[in-house]
C-alpha cells in the first residue's frame, strides 16, 4: 500500500504570497490531518477533515485553511505569507477520524523570505 | 501555553542501555497518549499509546508508563539499539480527535 504523499517536498515563497500544499492519504484512509512543525513549538495540530468536511480545528489564523476533495485528497492553503510561516508541514491520514494510528507524510517543508 | 511538555530536547544513551524519555501535560482531561518516532526527511511515525484507564503499556522493547496523578507518561526503550535514534514526540488527546503534541526529544544511541 502506498504511503502518505505530500506535494511539492521543498517550497520557496516570499511574504505576502499565497502557498497551497497538496496531500494524498493512504488508499481507503478517509481522514486527514495538517500539522505545523517548527523548532520551538513542536507539532502543532492545524486542522483536520473527515469526508470533506472539517472536524477539528487547531489554534491558527484564518489564514489557514483547507479543503478535502471527494478522494480524500486534501489541500492546506496559507494566504498573506509572514516569516514565521516558515516551518515543516506535516499532514497524516488515518482510516477514520480520531484514530490514533495515523500514518504521516514526510512533509512539505516552506521556507518564507 | 504548552499543554504537552517534553523538557529534555536531548538525550544520549550507550547501546543496550535503557533509553527514558518523559513527557508532563496539564491538561487532566487529556484520556489518551501517543509515542511517535520521526527519522531526519521522514513523517513521524506511530509507536506506542496508552489510555488513561491504564498505566502501564509494552511493545517489544518500548514500554510507555503512565502517572495521572502526576501527569507524566514516560517512554522506555530496553535495551537501546543505534536505530532507534531519533525525534520521539509524546502526543495526548482529550476525546476530541485532536492530538497536542510536545516539541520532541532527539535520542541518540551511541555505539
Amino acid at each position: 500500500k502506498a504511503g502518505v504523499t505530500q506535494t511539492p517536498r521543498y517550497l520557496i515563497k516570499t511574504r505576502g504570497q499565497q502557498v497551497t500544499l497538496s496531500c494524498s492519504p493512504i488508499s481507503g484512509h478517509r481522514s486527514v490531518s495538517w500539522y505545523q512543525q517548527t523548532p520551538g513549538q513542536g507539532l502543532q495540530f492545524l486542522f483536520e477533515y473527515f469526508s470533506e468536511t472539517q472536524r477539528n480545528k487547531g489554534n491558527f489564523p484564518g489564514r489557514f485553511s483547507g479543503r478535502q476533495f471527494s478522494n480524500s485528497r486534501s489541500e492546506m492553503n496559507v494566504s498573506t505569507l509572514e516569516l514565521g510561516d516558515s516551518a515543516l508541514y506535516l499532514c497524516a491520514s488515518s482510516p477514520t477520524s480520531g484514530s490514533p494510528s495515523q500514518y504521516f507524510g514526510p512533509g512539505t517543508r516552506l521556507l518564507v523570505l | 501555553d504548552q499543554q504537552v511538555k517534553q523538557n529534555s530536547p536531548s538525550l544520549s544513551v550507550q547501546e543496550g542501555r535503557i533509553s527514558i524519555l518523559n513527557c508532563d501535560y496539564t491538561n487532566s482531561m487529556f484520556d489518551y497518549f501517543l509515542w511517535y518516532k520521526k527519522y531526519p526527511a521522514e513523517g513521524p511515525t506511530f509507536l506506542i499509546s496508552i489510555s488513561s484507564i491504564k498505566d502501564k503499556n509494552e511493545d517489544g522493547r518500548f514500554t510507555v508508563f503512565l502517572n495521572k496523578s502526576a501527569k507524566h507518561l514516560s517512554l522506555h526503550i530496553v535495551p537501546s539499539q543505534p536505530g532507534d535514534s531519533a525525534v520521539y514526540f509524546c502526543a495526548a488527546s482529550s476525546g476530541t480527535y485532536k492530538y497536542i503534541f510536545g516539541t520532541g526529544t532527539r535520542l541518540k544511541v551511541l555505539a
